[in-house]
């Protein structure tokens, strides 16, 4: 099984309405992240989590909010999904053990906001 | 502000071939960490190799190894013997250790390996 595992892999949805993306991660990380992909981009962060109990915005993260439900499961929603909001989202994790932090994706969920 | 540069948007070699993509970052901080993800076509972002900037030894992972040099504030990944499961993305990223998790990626290379 993936350790870190995105629902839905594809999702397509009207302005307007609310959605949300869930990743879940089974490698025990306290830490985890949401990423946009947007074409010719690399990744952008949008909110990342240290722990259930910490939040914290990255750089986009205008029109998203998150919800970090236990230590293995982040969700992202979009309260109200714009068509500039179609893209390729990611989740990560990672461990600081060993002092050097690596970052393990997802495999990631295509939007497509019409 | 950090920022990460990958100068060839595409690349294409031949199989069995060696072929080396370019990174560049702008940083003031003498410790960081470097990193090079690899995207194949479905569209899963897998680590290739990482490096400490505080380490002088260039990370080697099988056929992937790395040519940093911290002075000129470069990031090279050269892939040997390349394999035609080798086509995707690449990116650099860069992070630092104080203001960690967060991963501040280059635009990407596209390789393509031909048979």
């Amino acid at each position: 099984d993936a350790d870190v595992t995105q629902t839905p892999r594809n999702r397509i949805t009207k302005t307007g309405k609310r959605i949300m993306l869930e990743c879940s991660q089974t490698k025990g990380h306290d830490r985890m992240y949401w990423y946009r992909q947007d074409p010719g981009l690399g990744l952008r962060l949008i909110y990342y989590s240290f722990d259930v109990k910490d939040i914290n915005k990255g750089e986009i993260s205008d029109g998203y909010s998150v919800s970090r439900q236990a230590q293995a499961k982040f969700s992202l929603s979009l309260e109200s999904a714009i068509p500039n909001q179609t893209a390729l989202y990611f989740c990560a994790t990672s461990d600081t053990t060993g002092g050097l932090e690596t970052q393990y994706f997802g495999p990631g969920t295509r939007l497509l906001v019409l | 502000a950090q920022t990460v540069t990958q100068s060839q948007p595409e690349m294409s070699v031949q199989e069995a071939e060696t072929v080396t993509l370019s990174c560049t970052y702008d940083t003031s901080e003498s410790n960081y960490y470097l990193f090079w993800y690899k995207q194949p076509p479905s569209r899963q972002m897998i680590l290739v190799i990482r490096q400490e900037a505080y380490k002088q030894q260039n990370a080697t992972e099988n056929r992937f190894s790395v040519n940093f040099q911290k002075a000129a504030k470069s990031f090279s990944l050269k892939i040997s013997d390349s394999q035609l499961g080798d086509t995707a993305m690449y990116f650099c990223a860069f992070m630092k250790p104080v203001a960690a998790g967060k991963l501040i990626f280059g635009q990407g290379t596209t390789l393509q390996v031909k048979p």
